[in-house]
């Protein structure tokens, strides 16, 4: 079964660079979520997706903006990086009409981005 | 503040035996809970889910209780096997008036070894 696809796996940039994570949901999945994961820390929400419009907001930073495209797929957009956005970024799936039966939102492998 | 806790970094458990992850809270709004299992360099995996209106979930070896008086969920693994070796993560949701794709709060993760 196809599953959440996030791309790069991997990532270095340097401080004051840009970076664009991109995630491919789950075909028929319309929900799209970004965590950030830092090293030794919990998941922390970033931002969703629902319909290419913005659903929800966590803790992403001023620096980042992202989005949802027709085709559902989204892109997190960092600009400023700084050395503490070095973490893995992962990204979540769902199908609104699954939340009421099941919760489990699909998360992909995420991407691991090192800024030096 | 963290609003999903989870107290113990580690647990070591013998094969065989059951496995008792722990997870408080403190948000009462709060209405489904998840755990989700991760290896290293993996995506967070689903496992189980509980609804507030429920106390006790049950799927194969997995059971979650939900104290809701306490704010106390706990995710029992029996009989705990090797591949059960992850971090484990307790999440939880608010539904808000409306519904809408909110993000999860995760608690910090237990890390379960599983000793032969």
């Amino acid at each position: 079964a196809a599953g959440v696809i996030q791309s790069p796996r991997h990532l270095i940039k340097e401080k004051r660079e840009t970076a664009t994570l991109k995630c491919y949901p789950i075909p028929r999945h319309d929900t799209v979520y970004w965590y950030q994961q830092g090293p030794g820390q919990d998941p922390q929400f970033l931002i969703s997706f629902y319909e290419k419009m913005q659903s929800d907001k966590g803790s992403i930073p001023d620096r980042f903006s992202a989005q949802q495209f027709s085709d559902y797929h989204s892109e997190l957009n960092m600009s400023s990086l700084e050395l503490g956005d070095s973490a893995l970024y992962f990204c979540a799936s769902s199908e609104q009409g699954s939340l009421i039966a099941n919760y489990g939102y699909t998360f992909g492998s995420g991407t691991r981005l090192t800024v030096v | 503040d963290q609003q999903v806790k989870q107290n113990s970094p580690s647990l070591s458990v013998q094969e065989g035996r059951i496995s008792i992850l722990n997870c408080d809270y403190t948000n009462s709004m709060f209405d489904y809970f998840l755990w989700y299992k991760k290896y290293p360099a993996e995506g967070p995996t689903f496992l189980i889910s509980i609804s507030s209106i429920k106390d006790k979930n049950e799927d194969g070896r997995f059971t979650v209780f939900l104290n809701k008086s306490a704010k106390h969920l706990s995710l029992h693994i029996v009989p705990s096997q090797p591949g059960d070796s992850a971090v484990y993560f307790c999440a939880a949701r608010a539904m808000y008036s409306g519904g809408g794709a909110d993000g999860l709060t995760f608690g910090k993760g237990t890390h379960l070894i599983i000793q032969p």
